[in-house]
């Protein structure tokens, strides 16, 4: 596709559950990001990726949270016995090469609700 | 750590530029000045960046002080359709920390 695609666009889920977030990078693209966005919040840092490695991981939450990426495309973040304050809007961005003379180009992301 | 300062908000009429600044006064000299922006529901979309030199895109120009320590982004002639966030960001390595930004309003 044209751009960062995530899905799914919507994830409603119960306490305790584990949830999982895809991105797809656009074609190319050698870095991936993720980021979260609490209602009414900035953006949090949460991960980066370079190829299939992620050498900065220190914006994880918790232990609940990993992410990873194969073939140097898709990500999947993955998140351990969700809690009501990870509800959030998870948003995946992606760039040519490494910053910091790089565009990164965001996906529109996932809006996350934990009952 | 955002390392920039910008005013929480501005109102800027419809049609006329928009300037907003931004204050880096601890930039490096390898750090890169970035203007993002996020449209209301929206993942943020990349705007512009200079290392030294003033830049200008289709969508803005950004002027930087000769010392490097502030910057203003420049959008020539501001539609309804520029009302967002915009985050003013300083990088020197591999990501990109957003601050709070300037919740920009344009006036019809």
């Amino acid at each position: 596709g044209a751009g960062v695609s995530q899905s799914p666009s919507n994830k409603v889920t119960e306490k305790g559950k584990d949830v999982e977030l895809r991105c797809d990078p656009i074609s190319g693209h050698t870095a991936l990001y993720w980021y979260r966005q609490s209602l009414g919040q900035g953006l949090e840092f949460l991960i980066y990726f370079q190829g299939n490695s992620a050498p900065d991981k220190s914006g994880l939450p918790s232990d609940r949270f990993s992410a990873e990426r194969t073939g140097g495309s898709v990500s999947t973040l993955t998140i351990q016995r969700t809690q009501q304050e990870d509800s959030a809007v998870y948003l995946c961005a992606s760039s040519l090469w490494d910053l910091p003379n790089e565009k990164l180009f965001f996906g529109s992301g996932t809006q996350l609700s934990v009952l | 750590d955002a390392k920039t300062t910008q005013p929480p908000s501005m109102d800027c009429a419809e049609g006329r530029a928009a300037n907003l600044p931004c204050n880096h006064s601890t930039i490096s000299g390898n750090e890169y000045v970035y203007w993002y922006r996020q449209i209301h529901s929206q993942g943020p979309q990349y705007i512009i960046h200079g290392l030294k030199n003033n830049e200008t895109n289709e969508m803005a120009s950004l002027i930087i002080t000769e010392d490097r320590k502030s910057s203003t982004l420049i959008l020539p002639h501001a539609t309804l359709r520029d009302t967002a966030v915009y985050y003013c960001i300083v990088l020197g390595d591999d990501k990109i920390i957003f601050g709070k930004g300037t919740r920009l309003h344009i006036l019809p």
